[in-house]
């Protein structure tokens, strides 16, 4: 079984200062993690993954994420946030076999202050 | 270029009625998820569908829940005799085989509101 925990339901930045989403999992198979954002009323949309590979993975709109697997866990940072990247974030793992199906966290809300 | 395509976006429905939604997903997409998201259980697998092959239905979470997908492409998940616990935001996703199926793009959702 997999589950994943996201700590802090609520982070609140402010404009320009750097973003730490948490995200630990847990999986008994090398997993496959991912990051989704969630604007309102908007559905789920891919950040980043990480499959195999480099550790350190890059995505969109400047976020980062770093696969450790001897901490369990897969953190998204962003060096400075922008007003635009308030929304709610999931954090997400699966077993990386045919399906793929994603078991998600809680989900992080952030909140980014002027 | 259509995105994966959900409705309806919202339904109310009174408590015993019988539900479906739609889910049009982005063609080539042969991997289809039906997902729900609510308050009390956070986001929750449903069920999954893979070209001609049986569906995984691991997630439903009783046997009012039922879904198909028709020519491999359009899928419809049916509730029946809804409960109030029902209410939730179903969302769809699809995925293309290159890269694994480790992309899923999602519909914006159907919010269902049993009353």
């Amino acid at each position: 079984a997999q589950s994943v925990t996201q700590l802090g339901s609520h982070v609140s930045v402010s404009e320009g200062a750097l973003v730490l989403l948490r995200c630990n999992y847990s999986s008994s198979v090398p997993p496959y993690l991912f990051w989704y954002v969630q604007y309102p009323n908007q559905g789920l949309q891919l950040l980043l993954k990480y499959t195999t590979g480099a550790t350190l993975v890059k995505g969109i709109n400047g976020f980062e994420a770093e696969f450790k697997k001897s901490e369990t866990s897969f953190h998204l940072t962003k060096p400075s946030a922008h007003m635009s990247d308030a929304a709610e974030y999931f954090c997400a793992v699966s077993d990386g076999n045919a399906g793929n199906m994603l078991t998600f966290g809680g989900g992080t809300r952030l909140m980014v202050k002027p | 270029g259509a995105g994966v395509s959900q409705s309806p976006s919202n339904k109310v429905t009174e408590k015993g009625k019988d539900v479906e939604l739609r889910c049009d997903p982005i063609s080539g997409h042969t991997a289809l998820y039906w997902y729900r998201q609510s308050l009390g259980q956070g986001l929750e697998f449903l069920i999954y569908f893979q070209g001609n092959s049986a569906p995984d239905k691991s997630g439903l979470p009783s046997d009012r829940f039922s879904a198909e997908r028709t020519g491999g492409s359009v899928s419809t998940l049916t509730i029946q005799r809804t409960q109030q616990e029902d209410s939730a935001v179903y969302l769809c996703a699809s995925s293309p085989p290159d890269r694994g199926y480790t992309e899923a793009f999602f519909g914006q959702g159907t919010r269902l509101t049993v009353v």
